[in-house]
């Protein structure tokens, strides 16, 4: 089993619609949980990061986390053309005295908004 | 606020050489990663440094090693290289001060080491 599992896609949605991009995770121990958008041939760039089971809400992004689940959504409402890219959920575990271990990156779910 | 940044952008070196990639983080962070990302697969894990010292390191062999200099830049240094090392190497930076669960990393542009 992968420590972080995403659907590859393509996923194609149509403009203005809502996109919803799901990740799992194995690790019960895992604190942390990260989206980052990549562009084609453009380095990670984050959009949103939770802590907490429940919804967080940034603009036009809302990020859910249920750790009984072990399961992490994002969701992009009002999608546009520029939201086209591959979507990265990273789960962190924090080990104590040092904090920050290491992300553990899923493979990505390549998203395609169609105008 | 400047990101993170890497130098040099493009590398191109031949089998057996050695490759050395920078890295300069975000002022004020403190922590720095490396990971690599190689065609098709997904951001693989390399080292991650704080405060000058080695705190973690992935799957990969210790011909990829590297350093953290008292300024908290970094190096990569990638030995012997093989063919299998062409990638996207990207580095991420954090404060390590962050949230209850852990701490935000942020990537810089890359460096695409070609090995020919």
């Amino acid at each position: 089993q992968k420590e972080v599992e995403q659907n590859s896609g393509p996923l194609s949605v149509p403009e203005g619609a809502i996109a919803s991009l799901n990740c799992t995770y194995s690790d019960r121990g895992s604190q942390s949980f990260f989206w980052y958008r990549q562009y084609s041939g453009k380095s990670p760039e984050l959009i949103m990061f939770i802590y907490s089971n429940g919804d967080k809400e940034d603009g036009r992004f809302t990020a859910q986390l249920n750790k009984a689940s072990q399961y992490v959504s994002l969701l992009i409402r009002d999608s546009q053309p520029s939201d086209s890219a591959t979507y990265l959920c990273a789960v962190n575990k924090v080990i104590s005295n040092f904090g920050n271990e290491k992300l553990t990156f899923g493979t990505g779910t390549r998203l395609t908004i169609i105008p | 606020e400047a990101g993170v940044t890497q130098s040099p952008t493009h590398l191109i070196k031949t089998r057996g050489q050695q490759a050395t990639l920078r890295c300069s983080p975000i002022s004020g962070h403190t922590s720095v990663y490396w990971y690599q990302q190689a065609l098709g697969l997904g951001l693989q894990f390399l080292l991650w440094y704080d405060e000058g010292e080695e705190r973690n390191r992935g799957n990969f062999p210790p011909r990829f090693s590297g350093r953290q200099f008292p300024n908290y830049s970094s190096e990569l240094n990638v030995n012997a290289l093989e063919l299998e090392d062409s990638a996207l190497y990207l580095c991420a930076s954090s404060s390590g001060v962050g949230g209850p669960g852990g701490y935000e990393q942020y990537f810089g542009p890359g460096t695409r080491l070609t090995v020919t």
